[in-house]
């Protein structure tokens, strides 16, 4: 079975330029997870989807960031400007429910290098 | 909130040996759930082993054990028989049972196999 797809897999754009990153989930999955890693921080959770309805935004950094969930098989987070702090390592994870039990299955991630 | 600690940044082990690597968390939850992620160099994260708090039982999978204990809140990873393919970065994560979804992280403890 193919696991959660992210693209791309490396990004190197400028500042104030708008970043869009890209998942898939592992079908049948009904939850999806945004994560931003970085040294100083560590994994953090942006942002997760239930049945592709956003349901826990609080580590959103800021307004710059946004993320959508159009169907149960995309999702997308953007960065609109791209600042160099926002560089870090993205990862997409998915799970299935019911159950907290069940864990959560990670992308590749996309390292994100702002100029 | 709560807070998963491992306070091992680097751990180094004899091929063929046996490693424990520690973490500790905080909460005042009774039922939750503690995973083991396993990122190495490739960068994705690979989930090494799962326990649930209301199992006694430690759990193992192949070369891989824990050694929980609630009351200290202590789950420990111990690595039997390492093997070159261990070297990585190893993450203790917890989850609450209680509907949120938040999978909380601690900072990792990178692992080097010494042939």
């Amino acid at each position: 079975d193919a696991g959660v797809i992210q693209s791309p897999r490396h990004e190197v754009t400028e500042m104030g330029q708008e970043v869009t990153l890209r998942c898939k989930p592992i079908s049948g999955h009904d939850y999806l997870f945004w994560y931003r890693q970085t040294m100083m921080r560590g994994l953090e959770l942006l942002i997760y989807f239930n049945n592709n309805v956003p349901i826990d935004d609080s580590g959103m950094p800021e307004d710059r960031f946004s993320a959508k969930m159009p169907n149960a098989s995309f999702s997308t987070l953007k960065i609109q400007p791209s600042e160099p702090r926002d560089s870090a390592v993205y990862f997409c994870a998915s799970r299935q429910s019911p159950g907290s039990n069940q864990p959560q299955h990670f992308g590749d991630g996309t390292r994100l290098s702002i100029l | 909130a709560q807070t998963v600690t491992q306070s091992q940044p680097e751990m180094s082990v004899q091929e063929a040996e046996t490693v424990t690597l520690s973490c500790t968390y905080d909460t005042s939850e009774s039922d939750y759930y503690l995973f083991w992620y396993k990122q190495p160099p490739s960068r994705q994260m690979i989930l090494v082993i799962r326990q649930e708090a209301y199992k006694q039982q430690n759990a193992t999978e192949n070369r891989f054990s824990v050694n929980f204990q609630k009351a200290a809140k202590s789950f420990s990873l111990k690595i039997s028989d390492s093997q070159l393919g261990d070297a990585a970065m190893y993450f203790c994560a917890y989850l609450s049972n209680f509907g949120n979804e938040k999978l909380t992280f601690g900072t990792g403890t990178r692992l080097t196999i010494i042939p």
